[in-house]
């Protein structure tokens, strides 16, 4: 029962061009949602987050949008480069994630194209 | 300020011999959790630990696995008696507040 969903495991976008990760959720006691970044044999690595209070958080050239009714929320990076080449995950909790266990999509690779 | 430290790296096991996956958190960091990763496949939540204390291990198999945190030293995940199935790659994360912090990950290969 996945109760994260990550429906496209790959996307490949110019550089330069905006990059949109997609993430829908089932649980709707979910409250927090984070999004990670991971290259091959390392760990993930925290990129964002987003407290469900919220529908628009923003840092830098990434911003993540929640749309609760929906639930679904969506990764923005504008403008994508080459080193964001990764595997992202969409990752939720119902808390605030700090004493919570997270749980994750499959994830997407996303691959940017010089 | 060093981050999440996992060892070994990687670690080779026959079947059913007992495997031990080293976790030091992130300095000054209290809670410790455990995710394991299948190929192609996202992380799925095992335990989480605070020192001394398991507060939650609903994602941990009944029987093989164990997981302490204690007073003194890392965070050891144990699987006794490795099956094939338990290949994977094993990541600790810790936190103090809001985020929680990846290690580099143990991958785990049961011969």
């Amino acid at each position: 029962d996945q109760q994260v969903k990550q429906n496209s495991p790959s996307l490949s976008v110019q550089e330069g061009r905006i990059s949109i990760l997609n993430c829908d959720y089932t649980n709707s006691m979910f409250d927090y949602f984070l999004w990670y970044k991971k290259y091959p044999a390392e760990g993930p690595t925290f990129l964002i987050s987003i407290s469900s209070i919220k529908d628009k958080n923003e840092d830098g050239r990434f911003t993540v949008f929640l749309n609760k009714s929906a639930k679904h929320l969506s990764l923005h990076i504008v403008p994508s480069q080459p080193g964001d080449s990764a595997v992202y995950f969409c990752a939720a909790s119902e808390g605030q994630g700090g004493s919570e266990k997270l749980v994750f999509g499959k994830g997407t690779k996303l691959t940017v194209n010089p | 300020n060093a981050g999440v430290m996992q060892n070994p790296r990687h670690l080779v096991r026959r079947r059913g011999q007992e495997a031990r996956l080293r976790c030091s958190p992130m300095k000054g960091h209290s809670h410790v959790y455990w995710y394991r990763q299948l190929p192609e496949e996202g992380l799925k939540f095992m335990v989480y630990l605070q020192k001394e204390n398991i507060i939650d291990e609903s994602g941990m198999p009944k029987e093989r696995f164990s997981a302490e945190f204690p007073k003194e030293g890392p965070s050891i995940l144990r699987i006794q008696q490795v099956v094939r199935g338990d290949s994977a790659a094993y990541f600790c994360a810790s936190s103090i507040t809001n985020e929680q912090f990846f290690g580099p990950g143990t991958r785990l290969t049961v011969l």
